[in-house]
């Protein structure tokens, strides 16, 4: 039982322009939301974080929108630049819960 | 840089037979958490150790069993394995149970294929 979901496997975009990943969640008992990047051979490093008292929280390049009542997420990153280049997971948690629930991915290509 | 260590980082098993995933935790963290990751799909909670004891676990057979030493190390072990056991293991560590965002650190996994 998939419950959050990145329906996007992939992304490519121009060098300098905005990245929009979305992602979307089924349990409204999800009150935390991450973001991570994974480049090839490494683990997932954590990017930003929202909480669900919050609909947007920035830091740097990195913007993500919480819609609550829609149960979507969203992360920009604007500019885009090459070194983006990654697989980028959302994930969530419950209040209390000790794990993380990842989507799929989506793979963003960042182009020259 | 997390300083969380997976050993080994790529093996292969036949079906049928054990293995054995490591893990060392970043220094302070006293939990930490496992995941599969397959092909193509996101990280998987497997279970989570916090103080030496078994914190939960999510949905994965009992054949899937850790520990976790007095110095927070950890260790994955799978038996019987199975060709959809072929995934990359991740292991996490924290300094407390629920997740935090920022405090989390995830080494680079360790390979598992099963032929």
């Amino acid at each position: 039982d998939q419950q959050v979901k990145q329906n996007s496997p992939s992304l490519s975009v121009q060098e300098g322009r905005i990245s929009i990943l979305n992602c979307d969640y089924t349990n409204s008992m999800f009150d935390y939301f991450l973001w991570y990047k994974k480049y090839p051979a490494e683990g997932p490093t954590f990017l930003i974080s929202i909480s669900s008292i919050k609909d947007k929280n920035e830091d740097g390049r990195f913007t993500v929108f919480l819609n609550k009542s829609a149960k979507h997420l969203s992360l920009h990153i604007v500019p885009s630049q090459p070194g983006d280049s990654a697989v980028y997971f959302c994930a969530a948690s419950a209040i209390g819960d000790y794990k993380l629930s990842f989507g799929a991915g989506t793979t963003v290509t960042v182009r020259a | 840089e997390t300083g969380v260590t997976q050993s080994p980082t790529h093996l292969i098993k036949t079906r049928g037979q054990q293995v054995t995933l490591r893990c060392s935790s970043q220094s302070g963290h006293n939990t930490v958490s496992w995941y599969q990751q397959a092909l193509g799909q996101g990280p998987q909670f497997i279970f989570q150790y916090y103080r030496e004891e078994e914190n939960g676990r999510g949905n994965f057979p009992p054949r899937f069993s850790g520990l976790q030493f007095p110095n927070y190390s950890s260790e994955l072990n799978v038996n019987a394995l199975e060709l959809d056991d072929s995934a990359l293991y991740l292991c996490a560590s924290s300094p407390g149970g629920s997740p935090s965002g920022n405090t989390i650190y995830f080494g680079e996994g360790s390979w598992l294929t099963v032929v």
